[in-house]
């Protein structure tokens, strides 16, 4: 039963360098979303997508891209990375929004460095 | 916008005290609320959702109750053991990607 399946757990960047960051989930959620964590800010919703084909921006949508061709799959790509995005970015999925269908899970996340 | 409090940020206990977290919130237009857990270097792991029509949901030794009129949300955990260390965090949802979470409180339950 695995969930949500975030890859790479670690990863360091220099700057200007991009990347993608993988996430998977197996429970045929239709809802999947992109955070950010950061000491003393809480989690920010970075991207966010409705089902297959459709995505939308959250809050701190800059330097960030998402595609959701598939239901399983979420990538987030950091365009040119910049020490500002040091940080710990979560995967999560619900399998919709009201009532129990809200209930969040979580991948592990990916730590990010950007030098 | 929706804002989310935790108080206090951390709570130390001795092992087999009863022990309630809070979470208050600004707006009481709320699909759910959800309470996690999360363990240092990990993920947020589900302890409990609340409904927007319930008032309280159980699970084991914990017990969270949701006061909409008043926005605000408890957690109680029975009986606390060092294995309950860990961040607890409450989440609000206002809409199908309107979450908002609280920055947590970091409770260490001593033995």
């Amino acid at each position: 039963n695995a969930g949500v399946t975030q890859t790479p757990k670690f990863q360091v960047l220099k700057t200007g360098q991009s990347m993608t960051l993988q996430c998977a989930q197996d429970m045929n959620h239709e809802y999947m979303s992109w955070y950010r964590q950061d000491p003393g800010m809480g989690l920010r919703l970075i991207h966010y997508s409705v089902g297959a084909g459709i995505t939308d921006q959250g809050e701190v949508p800059n330097g960030y891209n998402v595609s959701r061709s598939t239901t399983e799959d979420f990538p987030l790509r950091l365009l040119s990375a910049a020490p500002s995005q040091t940080s710990v970015y979560f995967c999560a999925s619900s399998k919709g929004a009201g009532g129990q269908t809200g209930e969040l899970f979580f991948g592990e996340g990916s730590r990010l460095t950007v030098l | 916008k929706q804002e989310v409090t935790q108080i206090p940020a951390a709570l130390s206990v001795p092992e087999g005290e009863n022990l309630v977290l809070n979470c208050s919130f600004t707006d009481s237009a709320i699909y759910n609320l959800q309470w996690f857990r999360q363990d240092p270097g990990k993920g947020l792991t589900s302890l409990l959702l609340i409904q927007s029509s319930q008032r309280e949901q159980t699970s084991g030794r914990l017990n969270a109750s949701l006061d909409k009129s008043s926005g605000r949300s408890t957690l109680y955990i029975a009986a606390s053991q060092p294995g309950d260390s860990a961040t607890y965090l409450c989440a609000v949802r206002t809409g199908a990607n309107n979450l908002f979470f609280g920055t947590g409180t970091r409770l260490t339950v001593i033995p």
